[in-house]
């Protein structure tokens, strides 16, 4: 079954680097994604990664997959006031493409 | 691309009536949209899965005589909660996936906010 984890709360000073971690249970998912969403607003995609896949780059943000830990993460480099907001983790699964998303984790940047 | 909007973003509504939620993809065919409902500081929880032309797939527990979705173009499907309640305030989310893509990435509307008086 589909079953996502994160932690909660993580505070960053600006200019720093954040990581956000995920767990999920069902190894057979295809694809990870990350979301961000900003007070009130929807959810924005940032970066998925493909199951068979370790890391991904996309500029500030890194993506690593360990597939054996089913542990995914979220490295934020040089930590920006506009990247405060709830960061979501989701995987979707072949041939199936709803979405399983975590709780959550809420990063608050401090300048 | 990939733009999803939804109208309205934000609707106060008396106990009782009905609430019509459109959410459009702007600039790319949507094969699905999903509907997702959000209470404060929770994650999104999938309501209905829904492919044009056909019946919405509803997730369990939710009421599909309640929440009607009605998905009548590649582009457009509407949510409309019937006979709202105050339980039913809620951020209501929308999501689409791209036709002409072969992952299943699904691209979000901004939400919209519904509160029932």
């Amino acid at each position: 079954g589909e079953d996502v984890e994160q932690s909660l709360f993580l505070s960053v000073r600006e200019g720093d680097s954040s990581v956000i971690n995920c767990t999920y249970t069902d190894s057979s998912s295809t694809y990870l994604y990350w979301y961000k969403q900003e007070p009130g607003a929807g959810l924005q995609l940032l970066t998925y990664i493909f199951s068979n896949m370790d890391m991904k780059q996309d500029q500030r943000l890194t993506v690593l997959l360990n597939k054996k830990d089913k542990h995914l993460s979220l490295r934020i480099a040089d930590t920006q006031t506009g990247d405060s907001a709830i960061y979501f983790c989701a995987e979707s699964y072949y041939g199936n493409n709803r979405l399983a998303f975590g709780k959550g984790n809420q990063v608050v940047v401090i300048p | 691309g990939a733009v999803v909007s939804q109208h309205p973003s934000r609707v106060i509504c008396k106990s009782g009536t009905s609430v019509k939620i459109e959410c459009r993809s702007l600039d790319f065919q949507a094969t699905t949209m999903f509907w997702y409902r959000q209470f404060p500081k929770q994650s999104l929880m999938l309501m209905a899965t829904s492919n044009e032309g056909s019946k919405a797939t509803y997730e369990q527990g939710v009421e599909k005589d309640k929440f009607l979705i009605n998905h009548a173009s590649l582009t457009l499907s509407t949510l409309t909660v019937t006979s709202a309640h105050p339980e039913d305030s809620s951020f209501y989310i929308c999501s689409a996936t791209h036709a002409d893509l072969s992952t299943d990435t699904q691209y979000f509307g901004p939400g919209t906010r519904l509160t029932v008086l």
